[in-house]
C-alpha cells in the first residue's frame, strides 16, 4: 500500500524564520494535497498538486512536487505564529478497487513570537 | 458559501445510547465523507457519499451507520458504541468522486463514549 512519510515531525522556529516541510510517498503522487490542522480543529485546504515539477503559491506559503511526482515540499517564508499548527499532505491512492484519500503522519508546527 | 458545517461541536454519549452527527454543505458538491481521527493520527477515511448514493465504506462496524437524505446533508447514526470509539469525527465534500479533487472538511465533532 502507498505510505506518506513526513519530515521532520515537528519543528520549531523563530518568528519571521523561513521552514521547509517534506512529504515522500513509496509509490507515484497523481495528487498531492497540503493541509492544516489547529488542535481538535478540522483541516483546512492548502493547496493541490498533480502535475510533476508543478509548484503553487499562496500568500506565505509555497508548495512543489517533483518531476518523478514521488515528493513534495511545503515552504513557508517569514513564518508567523498564526503558521502555527499540524501540517499534513495527503495523497489520492487507488486501494481494493476504490479511490480514497489517505494522510501522512503530520509535521507539528510552533512559531515563537 | 465555502464552508461544511458539523453538528454538534461536542458530544458526550453513554454505551447504550443513540445519537446522530450532522454534516452540511451548500457549495453544489456531489461527494460527501465521514472520517475518524484519533489524538495525534492523521484522519481515516469511513465511508464516502457520491450522488447520494455509499460508493465506500472501510470496513467500518455496523455501530456507524451513515445516511445521505439529499446532496447537502450527510449523517451518522451512532448506537451502542464502545469507549474506544472516542474520536474526532471529520465531514469533508468535494466537487465529485473519484478524486482528484480538493476535499473541504468541517470543523468536526469532539465524540466522547463513556
Amino acid at each position: 500500500s502507498q505510505e506518506l512519510e513526513q519530515s521532520p515531525q515537528s519543528l520549531i522556529v523563530q518568528e519571521g524564520k523561513n521552514l521547509t516541510i517534506n512529504c515522500t510517498s513509496s509509490k507515484t503522487l497523481y495528487g498531492l494535497y497540503w493541509y492544516k490542522q489547529k488542535y481538535g480543529e478540522g483541516l483546512i485546504f492548502l493547496m493541490m498538486l498533480q502535475k510533476g515539477g508543478e509548484e503553487k503559491s499562496h500568500e506565505k506559503i509555497t508548495a512543489k512536487l517533483d518531476e518523478k511526482k514521488q515528493q513534495s515540499s511545503l515552504h513557508i517564508t517569514a513564518s508567523q505564529p498564526s503558521h502555527a499548527g499540524i501540517y499534513l499532505c495527503g495523497a489520492d491512492i487507488q486501494e481494493g478497487g476504490s479511490e480514497k484519500l489517505v494522510f501522512g503522519k503530520g509535521m507539528k508546527l510552533t512559531v515563537n513570537p | 458559501d465555502t464552508e461544511v458545517t458539523q453538528t454538534p461541536k461536542h458530544l458526550v454519549m453513554g454505551m447504550t445510547n443513540k445519537k446522530s452527527l450532522k454534516c452540511e454543505q451548500h457549495m453544489g458538491h456531489r461527494a460527501m465523507y465521514w472520517y475518524k481521527q484519533k489524538a495525534k493520527k492523521p484522519p481515516e477515511l469511513m465511508f464516502v457519499y457520491s450522488y447520494e448514493k455509499l460508493s465506500i465504506n472501510e470496513s467500518v462496524p455496523s455501530r456507524f451507520s451513515p445516511e445521505c437524505p439529499n446532496s447537502s446533508l450527510l449523517n451518522l447514526h451512532l448506537h451502542a458504541l464502545q469507549p474506544e470509539d472516542s474520536a474526532l469525527y471529520l465531514c469533508a465534500s468535494s466537487q465529485y468522486y473519484p478524486l482528484y479533487n480538493e476535499q473541504f472538511f468541517g470543523p468536526g465533532t469532539r465524540l466522547t463514549v463513556l
